[in-house]
């Protein structure tokens, strides 16, 4: 059975502190890792698919990158606007996304 | 292109009672996801169309179903209302019509309250 496991559950950061978020999972035959950004009471957005092992992809302050059991975002410089939930999901053979829980992510100013 | 979209933004019903939550998939897409996302949970997932068929179903009762319409358009029907049933119901499509990738582009939801 698929799993993905999200670490931590809620972070809170100043201003301009920069961290990472973690995603783990046990899929088999990985066909993508996905990350959203997901606003309380709103539709997922999302943000980046990663594909294989050594794999990087960057958005603005985001960086997501992708081993093969763990993928992690980083947030670098946050500010109060990256304040959401960030999602996880990984998809293998099955081709239905198994989410994780969510890091709910608080950015002070 | 328009996105996903999906109504009613809200409903409100009674236990017991039947509600019908409706998606319209990313214009000329074919597929559909239905997810439930329960307060502190993740995103359960509960249907998936294609091309007008029932393609997979997550492990919800059968009181959880659907279809889909030669538009692709898509409605989720949940009977005999529960409290627990209480969520935001989400809709998603892939960002292609035909996607090599299983990334997926969601609705805003309908938020489900029963009482």
């Amino acid at each position: 059975e698929d799993q993905v496991t999200q670490s931590p559950e809620a972070l809170r950061l100043q201003e301009g502190e920069s961290s990472s978020l973690n995603c783990s999972y046990t899929v088999s035959g990985l066909r993508g890792l996905f990350w959203y950004r997901q606003d309380p009471g709103k539709g997922p957005e999302f943000l980046f698919t990663l594909y294989s092992a050594g794999e990087e992809k960057e958005k603005e302050r985001l960086k997501a990158t992708l081993t093969k059991k763990e993928s992690f975002l980083h947030i670098t410089a946050p500010k109060p606007e990256d304040s959401a939930t960030y999602l996880c999901a990984a998809s293998g053979g099955s081709y239905i996304p198994t989410f994780g829980r969510g890091t709910s992510l608080i950015v002070h100013p | 292109e328009a996105g996903v979209t999906q109504s009613p933004t809200h409903l409100i019903k009674t236990r017991g009672q039947q509600a019908t939550l409706r998606c319209s998939p990313i214009s000329g897409h074919t597929s559909v996801y239905w997810y439930q996302q329960a307060l502190g949970l993740g995103l359960q997932f509960l249907l998936w169309y294609d091309e007008g068929e029932e393609r997979n179903r997550g492990n919800f009762p059968p009181r959880f179903s659907g279809r889909q319409f030669p538009n692709y358009s898509s409605e989720l029907n949940v009977n005999a209302l529960e409290l627990e049933d209480s969520a935001l119901y989400l809709c998603a499509s892939p960002p292609e019509r035909i996607s090599s990738t299983d990334t997926q582009y969601f609705g805003p939801g309908t938020r489900l309250t029963v009482l």
